[in-house]
């Protein structure tokens, strides 16, 4: 089974800041992986497949990168609506997903 | 507009089958490419995939909880349902259902929309 790991585990940061979460698989997943955002009592939300490749709708602040073993999914400036949990998931063999990574406010 | 909701009950007892419905809307499941799946969180624990059924009726499990996962179609109703076997406290969790598309070869594909999920808890 494919692991991923994320970090941080909680990622404190103020609104209109920068915000990095890594994303690591114990194997190479190529660019087979996407990320999704969960706000309490909703259903995750698609942002990213492809490793870089943005959902539709999603707004160009989120950028994903990284192929092979090591992701980052970047929001370039936090706004108030993306105070969530993120996740991460390889879909090149199997489908395994990380822990998650919650974004708080500062 | 693709929607998914989850139904079921919210408690089990210990060794009863859980038997949860996703019903859903904006796509058919009969359509080549597509794909409908369940993934379950536990409190405090990642995202676990559980199984995924094809458009063709092609089924994947998971393979550490094979043995007891059950997945199944309606077509004509929009639903999918899961049965899970001799349920154990562990397997309580958040039960989502998830779509996916664009997967004619069923491999290499992601969900693109899941449902808000339905808790259950297994206790006597």
């Amino acid at each position: 089974e494919v692991v991923m790991t994320q970090s941080p585990a909680t990622l404190s940061v103020s609104p209109g800041e920068r915000a990095t979460l890594s994303c690591g698989a114990s194997q190479s997943v190529r660019n087979n992986l996407a990320w999704y955002q969960q706000k309490p009592g909703q259903a995750p939300r698609l942002l990213i497949y492809g490793a870089s490749t943005r959902a539709t709708g999603v707004p160009a602040r989120f950028s994903g990168s990284g192929s092979g073993t090591d992701f980052t999914l970047t929001i370039s400036s936090l706004q108030s609506e993306d105070f969530a949990v993120y996740h991460c998931q390889q879909y090149d063999n199997w489908w395994t997903f990380g822990q998650g990574t919650k974004v708080e406010i500062k | 507009q693709i929607t998914l909701k989850e139904s079921g009950p919210t408690l089990v007892k210990p060794t009863q089958t859980l038997t949860a419905t996703c019903t859903f809307s904006g796509f058919s499941l009969s359509t080549s490419g597509v794909g409908v799946g369940w993934i379950r969180q536990p409190p405090g624990k990642a995202l676990e995939f559980l199984a995924l059924i094809f458009w063709n009726g092609e089924k994947r499990y998971s393979p550490s909880l094979r043995s007891g996962l059950t997945i199944t179609k309606d077509t004509s109703k929009n639903q999918v349902v899961l049965t899970m076997t001799n349920m154990d406290p562990e397997d309580t969790a958040t039960y989502y259902c998830a779509h996916m598309q664009g997967c004619t070869s069923m491999v290499i594909c992601y969900y693109d929309y899941l449902g808000q999920g339905t808790p259950v808890t297994v206790s006597s």
